[in-house]
């Protein structure tokens, strides 16, 4: 069964205080692993796709990594706007074909302090 | 545009009632899905649509019903719902279901009060 873990449950964090956040995955063969932001009360906000290890991607203060085992989200120098829930999920494959289910991690709820 | 839209915002429903969530996306996206998301967890799937048939069905109960009309166009019609199925309730799309450039854009959901 795929499984993905995120770390720590919860980051509080000084404005401009860098720092990573964690995402483990046991999968039977990875397809994609996604990052979304999530406000209260809000949907998922897409930010980054990984397909495979080694890649990284960057969004203004954001960057993700992965490799085989997990994937990292940096946040360098947050900002009080970035407080949020950061979830984590794969696509993986089932019998040849994954038909669209993602696999989340339980989040990590960032507070970051002016 | 990476834009999905849901109505109604907020809805509240008596355990005999018939309502229907709407949901609706102008990507070309083939795939359409329904989560559920109760307070401090993540989003939990319900149904997937791929090319307006229905894939997946994540043994949902039956007063759940979904419908797709049209490419763009996803429906989940509730009746005789139970107070533990309120909670937010999230319609995503993607190109297509499971295949590479599958992120799924989610719209702001609905949410749901069950009285």
């Amino acid at each position: 069964e795929d499984q993905v873990t995120q770390s720590p449950e919860a980051l509080r964090l000084q404005e401009g205080e860098s720092s990573s956040l964690n995402c483990s995955y046991t999968v039977s063969g990875l397809r994609g692993l996604f990052w979304y932001r999530q406000d209260p009360g809000k949907g998922p906000e897409f930010l980054f796709t990984l397909y495979s290890a080694g890649e990284e991607k960057e969004k203004e203060r954001l960057k993700a990594t992965l490799t085989k085992k997990e994937s990292f989200l940096h946040i360098t120098a947050p900002k009080p706007e970035d407080s949020a829930t950061y979830l984590c999920a794969v696509l993986a494959n089932a019998g040849g074909t994954s038909y669209g289910k993602l696999t989340f991690g339980q989040g990590t709820i960032l507070t970051v302090h002016p | 545009d990476t834009e999905v839209t849901q109505t109604p915002k907020h809805l509240v429903m008596g355990m005999t009632n018939k309502k229907s969530l709407k949901c609706e996306q102008h990507m070309g996206h083939r795939a359409m899905y329904w989560y559920k998301q109760k307070a401090k967890k993540p989003p939990e799937l319900m149904f997937v649509y791929s090319y307006e048939k229905l894939s997946i069905n994540e043994s949902v109960p039956s007063r759940f019903s979904p419908e797709c009309p049209n490419s763009s166009l996803l429906n989940l019609h509730l009746h005789a719902l139970q107070p533990e199925d309120s909670a937010l309730y999230l319609c995503a799309s993607s190109h297509i279901a499971g295949g590479g450039y599958n992120e799924q854009f989610f719209g702001p959901g609905t949410r749901l009060t069950v009285l």
